[in-house]
């Protein structure tokens, strides 16, 4: 089965920095990239995906680039605010419905 | 419009009790998912529906788990002999036809095995 490698597992930034995730999948028939968002407590939450036959994908402050070749996705959040402070988890699909997650990166924005 | 749902948000039961988890899905959708999350780690996939039909159980720990989706709308996991390693987040998430759709998550329930 797939699967999912996401690194940092924590990571700490400076108000208005940027943060960077990278994650790496196994299978080559992963088509569909999604990143959630979950706060403590909350329900995970979707907040950019991308389908496999794009590279690059921007939303205002987030942005998630791939590379089929290599096997990898990166999450990128700009200018970063308190509220951005959240565990993120990437995702992959090998098929058409069976999400399978990296372990989550805690990212903390120090005011 | 009203998002998935899912009762009760946190259960606790003995060690070898049953317990039933339920899941009310956005309505319309045909997909419907139960992860399990445990403390610290990402959800892991336990089983998938579409409407009524169970195509694919193959994440379930073992034969106490029983998912079932009669109506193809709410969804019930019921878990049997609950054990401590059953201790975690169950996670209900429903999907529009489409492949590519967002899977909504619902809040979860929070099992605590004593």
């Amino acid at each position: 089965g797939e699967n999912v490698e996401q690194h940092p597992s924590t990571l700490s930034v400076q108000e208005g920095d940027s943060a960077v995730i990278k994650c790496t999948y196994s299978d080559s028939a992963s088509n569909y990239f999604p990143w959630y968002k979950q706060e403590l407590g909350k329900r995970p939450q979707l907040i950019i995906d991308i389908r496999s036959n794009v590279g690059e994908k921007k939303d205002q402050r987030i942005a998630v680039t791939l590379n089929k070749t290599a096997k990898h996705f990166s999450l990128h959040i700009t200018e970063t605010q308190p509220e951005d402070s959240a565990v993120y988890f990437c995702a992959a699909i090998p098929n058409d419905y069976k999400l399978s997650f990296g372990a989550g990166t805690t990212v903390t924005v120090r005011a | 419009g009203a998002g998935v749902s899912q009762s009760p948000r946190y259960k606790v039961a003995k060690r070898g009790q049953d317990v039933a988890l339920r899941c009310d899905p956005i309505s319309g959708h045909v997909s419907l998912f139960w992860y399990q999350q445990a403390l610290g780690q990402g959800p892991e996939f336990l089983t998938y529906f579409q409407n009524e039909a169970q195509l694919d159980k193959s994440g379930l720990p073992s034969d106490r788990f029983f998912a079932e989706r009669p109506e193809g709308s709410v969804s019930t996991l019921k878990i049997q002999r609950t054990q401590q390693e059953d201790s975690a987040v169950y996670l209900c998430a429903s999907r529009g036809l489409a492949v590519y759709n967002e899977q909504f998550f619902g809040p979860g329930t929070r099992l605590t095995v004593l």
